[in-house]
């Protein structure tokens, strides 16, 4: 069964610094796709960013960039000037045809 | 447009009841996903269901059980609730199979069972 892990429990990072959550997951597909969603203390989660994982480009999204290492399985989310507002869990996920994983979450904590 | 809209969002029921949850998914969307959500377990994936049918199941007991109609709203269904049925059930919906897209999550239900 295809596994989820975020080894970071818990994260903290001052504002305007940048912050890396990590996730690593274990499969034997080569097509998937995954994503890390965020968990503000709102309840509603809302994607950050996606990685197809026939694509070799880093996604990235604002502030937001992964580091996709596919042969290495790992997933990273990097936070650039972190703001207030990315105060929240954050899972990573993991979606195949017949499958979809979450990792535990990162709770993250934005000091001012 | 509109978001997805779970009902209610809170409940309390009693241990051998069953409890039915509702989720209205984003105009469009044809695919509702449910979720698990608890401190010890984390977010699991119950099921999926695209154009009334269900497309994927999660690792869950026959208690749990959904249904899809044809405007794309979908049920939960939980029958005989045990107290490790407390959670939080998330639903969300998608344009495509949940599988290779994002999901569009709702608020959530939580459900606490006494």
């Amino acid at each position: 069964a295809q596994t989820v892990t975020q080894s970071q429990p818990e994260m903290s990072v001052q504002e305007a610094e940048t912050v890396t959550l990590s996730c690593t997951y274990d499969t034997s597909e080569s097509d998937y796709y995954l994503f890390w969603y965020k968990q503000p203390p709102s309840r509603q989660m809302i994607l950050v960013i996606r990685q197809e994982a026939y694509k070799q480009q880093n996604a990235t999204e604002n502030r937001f960039s992964v580091n996709f290492q596919k042969a290495a399985k790992s997933f990273s989310l990097k936070i650039s000037d972190s703001q207030l507002g990315d105060a929240a869990m954050y899972f990573c996920a993991y979606h195949n045809n017949n499958d979809m994983r979450f990792g535990a979450g990162t709770r993250l904590t934005v000091k001012p | 447009k509109a978001g997805v809209t779970q009902t209610p969002r809170y409940l309390i029921k009693t241990r051998g009841q069953q409890v039915t949850l509702s989720c209205s998914p984003i105009s469009g969307h044809r695919s509702v996903s449910w979720y698990q959500q608890t401190p010890g377990q984390g977010l699991q994936f119950l099921f999926e269901y695209f154009s009334e049918t269900q497309r994927n199941k999660g690792n869950f007991p026959g208690r749990f059980s959904g249904r899809q109609f044809s405007n794309s709203r979908s049920e939960m269904n939980v029958s005989t609730l045990e107290l490790g049925d407390s959670a939080l059930y998330l639903c969300a919906s998608s344009p495509r199979f949940v599988s290779n897209t994002e999901a569009f999550f709702g608020q959530g239900t939580r459900l606490t069972v006494v």
